[in-house]
């Protein structure tokens, strides 16, 4: 079974409005990590946030982190075509050898 | 470049024959990971390595599957007796120390298994 689970799976908006995404998972986590992936392409790394943290930006990225749900969401502001992708959370578990354990993504399509 | 690459980017090969993968981490890179993903998910673990070892190995890897990393530089990764099911994405990446360290994933090998 998978760690993190993204919502919404897909999520379609005009490119200017902002795009929330969220991520919830089971057991304590290290840290949490947001990921994209452009169609048939490998994952690029967008941003890590940790246990400790409650907020994290990242340009027009915004990352939160709510231990005592455990859940995080990402705030993409001012959305892009070029958004167009999938965003996958990968959580690292607390006292674990930090492999990350990914969800199944959320598809996001922004158009133009 | 001095990404991680991957070898080769697409392979189909019928039912039953061996394939292997090549992988070459960031150099600096210690720990490199194997990742397989289908359509709709997310990537799942395979295994990795720290170096020239092999510490965690999936469940989800049979018997048929076995990974490399001679020297801790690049990592093979070969799949004997291919079936249809293992048809997927197969995704690595490197990573320094591991622990809170962000990963940088390779562009991915696509297997086809007819």
């Amino acid at each position: 079974s998978q760690q993190g689970e993204e919502d919404p799976q897909a999520l379609s908006i005009q490119e200017g409005e902002n795009a929330t995404m969220n991520c919830s998972y089971k057991t304590s986590i290290n840290n949490l990590q947001w990921y994209r992936q452009n169609s048939g392409r490998g994952l690029v790394h967008l941003i890590l946030i940790r246990s400790n943290e409650r907020e994290k930006h990242s340009g027009r990225l915004r990352v939160t982190l709510d231990t005592s749900k455990k859940s995080s969401s990402l705030l993409i502001t001012a959305s892009r075509a070029a958004d167009t992708a999938s965003y996958f959370c990968a959580t690292g578990m607390l006292g674990g050898s930090y492999i990350p354990t990914f969800g199944r993504g959320t598809s996001l399509i922004v158009h133009p | 470049d001095t990404g991680v690459s991957q070898n080769p980017r697409h392979k189909i090969t019928k039912r039953g024959q061996n394939v292997t993968f090549r992988c070459d981490p960031i150099s600096e890179h210690n720990r490199l990971y194997w990742y397989r993903q289908t359509l709709g998910q997310g990537p799942e673990f395979l295994t990795y390595f720290q170096n020239e070892a092999q510490l965690e190995k999936s469940r989800l890897l049979s018997d048929r599957f076995s990974a490399e990393r001679p020297k801790g530089s690049f990592s093979t990764l070969e799949i004997q007796r291919t079936e249809q099911g293992d048809s997927a994405m197969y995704l690595c990446a490197s990573s320094f120390r591991g622990g809170l360290a962000e990963q940088y994933f390779g562009p991915g090998t696509r297997l086809t298994v007819t």
